[in-house]
């Protein structure tokens, strides 16, 4: 079966600067979640979708970012304006749901200067 | 709140040494245990898992047995190869029904040499 796609894999921009992530999970997958991997550390999750509605967004920075699952499938990831410390891997996952058994995709690298 | 504790890294190991990679967790339910694995370049993918107190999950010559009397899940390899080169992830998961999420620890670098 195909993975979990995401796009860019790497985006350099400059702080003030707005970017945004897209996430298309495997066929099927109703759970989506979103994770932040600052360099040296474990993945930190931001959202967690079920279908096209959230489930967890306690640690998502609501000021900067945001994400939306319209249709229950594809996601995006946004941050605007950007800070230095958002630097970081931005990882999209996907399970069945009630699933404990993630499914991740490449990761989208952001450099913010 | 949940918490993964990893063995700090990084880690250099001559092929066919012997690996231990210590994990330990803090949780307030009784979690799922997890090793995902993060070769360069590429997205996690999982290692290995156990569901319950006692389970050994293994896959790929990587063992690691569910300890709840010392919340421990310690991940091990009798004799390492140089692909096995990565970044190794203790996770813990503690939700039920559909709010099911990992946690991570920081992660352990592994690197093989021949």
């Amino acid at each position: 079966e195909a993975g979990v796609a995401q796009s860019p894999r790497y985006k350099i921009i400059e702080k003030r600067q707005s970017v945004a992530f897209w996430c298309n999970p495997i066929s099927g997958h109703a759970t989506l979640y979103w994770y932040q991997q600052i360099l040296g550390q474990g993945p930190k999750l931001l959202i967690q979708f079920q279908n096209n509605g959230v489930v967890d967004d306690s640690q998502l920075p609501k000021d900067r970012f945001s994400a939306e699952r319209l249709k229950g499938v594809d996601s995006t990831l946004k941050i605007q304006p950007a800070k230095l410390e958002d630097s970081a891997v931005y990882l999209c996952a996907s399970s069945q749901s009630g699933a404990n058994v993630l499914t991740f995709g490449a990761g989208s690298r952001l450099t913010v200067l | 709140g949940d918490s993964v504790t990893q063995m700090e890294g990084p880690v250099t190991l001559s092929e066919e040494a012997f690996l231990t990679i210590n994990c330990t967790y803090t949780a307030t339910g009784y979690p799922s245990l997890f090793w995902y694995v993060q070769y360069p370049g590429e997205g996690l993918q999982l290692l290995l898992k156990a569901t319950k107190a006692d389970d050994k999950g293994s896959n790929k010559g990587f063992e690691a047995t569910y300890r709840k009397e010392t919340t421990s899940f310690h991940l091990e390899k009798g004799s390492v190869q140089v692909s096995d080169s990565a970044v190794y992830f203790c996770a813990l998961s503690d939700g039920g029904g559909s709010a099911r999420q990992l946690t991570f620890g920081s992660g352990t670098q592994l690197t093989v040499l021949p």
